[in-house]
């Protein structure tokens, strides 16, 4: 079956603006968490959805949001960029919320001039 | 957040087995222990997960000390496939982790 998807794989943005990422879920799996890696913080996590709902969150600061559709498709907002936002932004699926096998997609790899 | 250490770096000769430490002296009743890796240019992969007991799958297995401060990843055969990054995290009933840390290098030579 199809893995976790994530679009588009690489952009370019410039400070100020705003951005939108795109996670699809593999088949079946309700829970979609996402993550910032950088080489400095290395991989660290923004916040996970369940059923439409945000149901954790990192450290980070509102700049950057998410939400989750009926069919558990995920979408992640960075408004006002920043040079610091330049990362690999990666999504991970899971049947459901908690201590369960994580899928994770390739990432958008982000830069922000 | 509980804290992991893992060493930075580890190397090992293909086909031999690896022990991968992980060092989670405060880890708290309710966490389980996760390892993950990292291929170069690739997302994290699943590598399994435990709570008290020792745990195998097919691609590993996970031994955790008796008072759970410590656990070891063992990749029985190790391959060139297997060089990664690989990170030992720990999640509590929320099921997140807020960093993943730095984790370790693991070097496969022929």
């Amino acid at each position: 079956k199809a893995g976790v998807t994530q679009t588009p794989r690489y952009l370019i943005k410039t400070r100020g603006q705003q951005v939108t990422l795109s996670c699809s879920p593999i088949s079946g799996h309700r829970s979609v968490s996402w993550y910032q890696q950088t080489p400095g913080q290395g991989l660290q996590f923004l916040f996970e959805y369940f059923s439409e709902t945000q149901r954790n969150k990192g450290n980070f600061p509102g700049r950057f949001s998410g939400r989750q559709f009926s069919n558990s498709r995920s979408e992640m907002n960075v408004s006002t960029l920043e040079l610091g936002d330049s990362a690999l932004y990666l999504c991970a699926s899971s049947v459901q919320t908690g201590n369960t096998e994580a899928f994770f997609g390739q990432g958008t790899r982000l830069t922000v001039v | 957040d509980a804290k992991t250490t893992q060493p930075n770096s580890m190397e090992s000769n293909e086909e031999e087995p690896v022990h991968l430490p992980c060092n989670h002296s405060t880890i708290s009743g309710t966490d389980y222990i996760h390892w993950y890796r990292q291929l170069p240019s690739q997302g994290p992969e699943y590598v399994i997960h435990g709570l008290t007991s020792n745990v195998n799958n097919r691609m590993a297995s996970l031994a955790i000390a008796e008072d759970r401060k410590s656990s070891t990843l063992i990749l029985h055969r190790a391959t060139l496939r297997d060089a990664a990054v690989y990170y030992c995290i720990l999640k509590g009933q929320s099921g997140y982790a807020l960093n993943f840390g730095k984790g370790t290098s693991l070097l496969v030579t022929p």
